[in-house]
């Protein structure tokens, strides 16, 4: 099968800094991507996405960077929160629907 | 509070038995994902219906089944179930069934523990 991998499972970063969450995929036949962010006890919620097409989209402090000549995808958070601490999953569509998740990033804010 | 509901919160039986988990997708959302979420395993895809129809599937056993009903809430069907069923399952809906800029919206999730 695919495989969407995270290069660290755990991060801990200082409130009010910068976080940046890794993702490798396999899929280079993926067309869409997908960050998601899952709280304790709670399903994933989506935060971000981007297509083939770009390379980079930014939302309200995230950025997502997509690079496909190395099958990279990063999640930048800009002054990290408390309330960001959460597990962080990539996600790849491929075009025939198919959704692959990577194993997640559990990101600690340290107050 | 993503619109999406999960029935049951909860679910504990027996190896061998059959469960059914239903899912309430976002209002005028047509299409509904049903995923697995384990510990060594991640978060699954299992299966993609829109609008009644199956339009992908991921890697869902043939124990499994899903059904999409006409007013298109979903249920997902576990059978002959073993420990290793024992996850949280999550439903999420969207608009479309189109691939690409398809945001979902995940449900709360059904726990479910085979013992």
């Amino acid at each position: 099968g695919e495989s969407v991998g995270l290069h660290l499972p755990t991060l801990s970063v200082q409130e009010g800094d910068n976080s940046i969450i890794n993702c490798a995929y396999s899929n280079s036949a993926s067309d869409y991507f997908i960050w998601y962010k899952q709280e304790s006890g709670k399903g994933p919620q989506f935060i971000i996405d981007i297509r083939s097409n770009m390379d980079k989209r930014q939302g309200q402090r995230v950025t997502v960077l997509l690079n496909k000549t190395v099958k990279h995808l990063s999640l930048q958070i800009a002054a990290t929160q408390p309330g960001d601490s959460a597990v962080y999953f990539c996600a790849e569509q491929d075009s025939g629907n198919q959704f692959y998740f990577g194993t997640g990033t559990s990101l600690t804010v340290i107050p | 509070d993503s619109g999406v509901t999960q029935t049951p919160k909860h679910l504990i039986t027996a190896t061998g038995q059959r469960v059914t988990l239903r899912c309430s997708p976002r209002s005028g959302d047509l299409s509904v994902y049903w995923y697995q979420q384990s510990l060594d395993q991640g978060l699954q895809f299992l299966i993609q219906y829109y609008n009644g129809e199956e339009r992908a599937k991921g890697n869902i056993l043939e124990r499994f089944s899903a059904q999409q009903f006409p007013d298109l809430h979903s249920e997902l069907n576990l059978s002959s179930l073993e420990l290793g069923d024992s996850a949280l399952y999550f439903c999420a809906s969207s608009p479309w069934g189109l691939a690409g800029n398809n945001e979902q919206y995940f449900g709360p999730g059904t726990r479910l523990t085979v013992t």
